[in-house]
């Protein structure tokens, strides 16, 4: 157990139509990031946000956003939905200050259609 | 480029026997060096990592890890393999730099043979 949770567990999207997907981090954690896992690959890193602000962002679309909120929490938002967004979106949370230490969540399953 | 290799997508061991996870880097600098493994159903959860100093890790679950800086490679180890090890590994690291973040390899998925 991480004390990450993320929610919707699974969910199941058209292409074109729009999602947000929830993190709630650790206790004591001020640093979210999400990261994109596809079938049978690594997660790939699609931005950290800290303190409210974006904090570094992978190669991903400016269709995917995020917001980091003042409890720590934290929304992936994914407009206009693509059948190449089917993946297992991770949350992890950490403390800046602890290099490379995550801490993540179980995932949300997308499955675009 | 800069990357993160493992080149064994799978690898089967039986129960009580060593185990070896290959893992090797492209960068400019060391940089921080991390496992994670990744069982059914779960997180990711971290099991060791390497910043500076002696280059034999220990971690969690009894995984120790050797960096060797000649070769690139930061693999992963484990003298005696339980069933409950099978799951999806990764190596990750994290550039020293102010702009990247921890990226992970492709992954090792590891089965176990009773």
């Amino acid at each position: 157990e991480t004390g990450v949770t993320q929610s919707p567990t699974h969910l199941i999207k058209t292409r074109g139509q729009q999602v947000t997907l929830r993190c709630s981090s650790q206790s004591g954690h001020n640093t979210v990031s999400w990261y994109q896992q596809a079938l049978g690959q690594g997660p790939q890193f699609i931005f950290q946000y800290y303190r409210e602000e974006e904090n570094g962002r992978g190669n991903f679309p400016p269709r995917f956003s995020g917001l980091q909120f003042p409890n720590y929490s934290s929304e992936l938002n994914v407009n206009a939905l693509e059948l190449d967004d089917s993946a297992l979106y991770l949350c992890a949370s950490s403390s800046f200050d602890r290099v490379g230490e995550l801490f993540f969540g179980e995932g949300s399953r997308l499955t675009v259609l | 480029a800069q990357s993160v290799t493992q080149p064994d997508i799978h690898i089967t061991v039986s129960e009580g026997a060593s185990l070896e996870l290959r893992c090797n880097y492209s960068y400019g600098a060391t940089p921080y060096l991390f496992w994670y493994v990744q069982s059914p159903g779960q997180g990711l959860q971290l099991l060791l990592k390497y910043f500076s100093g002696d280059t034999l890790v220990q971690g969690i679950k009894g995984f120790e890890a050797e960096f060797k800086r000649s070769q690139s490679s930061f693999n992963l180890r484990k003298p005696s393999v339980h069933w409950s090890d099978a799951a999806e590994y990764f190596c990750a690291v994290e550039p020293k730099t102010s702009y990247d973040k921890v990226i992970f390899g492709p992954g090792t998925s590891l089965s176990v043979i009773p």
